[in-house]
C-alpha cells in the first residue's frame, strides 16, 4: 500500500485556477469512486473539501471541484483566494476497508 | 456538533507502547460510523493508521498492522489506538477522526508523541 503521488508543491496568481493531481494504481483510484481531499492549513487539522470524487460537503466553497480520470484524480481550485494557501492532500479507499492518503501539496497564492 | 478530543502522553521511550484515547461528544459512537487513527510526522504528509467500527471490527494499515491494536469503549464514548515496540520513526501529530463513508467529516486537534529516551 503505497502513498498515492501528488505534486509536491502548486502556484498560482489570486483569480487562478490551479489542479492538483493525485496518482493512484488499478488497486485504489482506479477502481473506486471513493476519492477525497482535505486542506490543511499549517498546525490544524486536515478539513474535508471533497467526497466521493466530486461532492463538496456542506459549508465548502465551490470554488474547489474534483475529478477523477483512470488512476488520477483532480481537485481544481478556481479563482484563487490567499485563504486557499495550505497543504492538500487527496485519499483514496484501497479496498477490504482500507484507506491510502496522498504525499501532499502545498499551494502557494503568489 | 460531533467532537473528537485525543489524550494520552506526550513522550514516549523507545520500545515501549504508544497509548492513544480519542474522546467522542455529540454524537453516540454505538450509534455507528467508523472511527479511525491517522498520524502526520514533523513536516510530513498524512498516513493512514487504521479504523473501528462501533461493534469492534478493526482494519489496519498492512505495514503498521502488527505493532497497532486500536479497541472502542462504548460505555466511555472513546476508542484507542496502542502501538507497540516504537521507534523514532513513530514520532508524529496523531489524529482521531470520524469516518463518513469514503472520508474523514470530523477531525481531532491532534496530539504530538514524540518518542525519545
Amino acid at each position: 500500500q503505497s502513498a498515492l503521488t501528488q505534486p509536491a508543491s502548486v502556484s498560482g496568481s489570486p483569480g487562478q485556477s490551479i489542479t492538483i493531481s493525485c496518482t493512484g494504481t488499478s488497486s485504489d483510484v482506479g477502481s473506486y469512486n471513493l476519492v477525497s481531499w482535505y486542506q490543511q492549513h499549517p498546525g490544524k487539522a486536515p478539513k474535508l473539501m471533497i467526497y466521493e470524487v466530486s461532492k463538496r460537503p456542506s459549508g465548502v466553497s465551490n470554488r474547489f471541484s474534483g475529478s477523477k480520470s483512470g488512476n488520477t484524480a483532480s481537485l481544481t481550485i478556481s479563482g484563487l483566494q490567499a485563504e486557499d494557501e495550505a497543504d492538500y492532500y487527496c485519499c483514496s479507499y484501497a479496498g477490504s476497508s482500507t484507506f491510502v492518503f496522498g504525499t501532499g501539496t502545498k499551494v502557494t497564492v503568489l | 456538533q460531533v467532537q473528537l478530543q485525543e489524550s494520552g502522553p506526550g513522550l514516549v521511550k523507545p520500545s515501549e507502547t504508544l497509548s492513544l484515547t480519542c474522546a467522542v461528544s455529540g454524537y453516540s459512537i454505538s450509534s455507528g460510523y467508523y472511527w479511525g487513527w491517522i498520524r502526520q510526522p514533523p513536516g510530513k504528509g498524512l498516513e493512514w493508521i487504521g479504523s473501528i467500527y462501533h461493534s469492534g471490527s478493526t482494519y489496519y494499515n498492512p505495514s503498521l498492522k502488527s505493532r497497532v491494536t486500536i479497541s472502542v469503549d462504548t460505555s466511555k464514548n472513546q476508542f484507542s489506538l496502542k502501538l507497540s515496540s516504537v521507534t523514532a520513526a513513530d514520532t508524529a501529530v496523531y489524529y482521531c477522526a470520524r469516518l463518513l463513508g469514503d472520508c474523514y467529516d470530523y477531525w481531532g486537534q491532534g496530539t504530538l508523541v514524540t518518542v525519545s529516551s
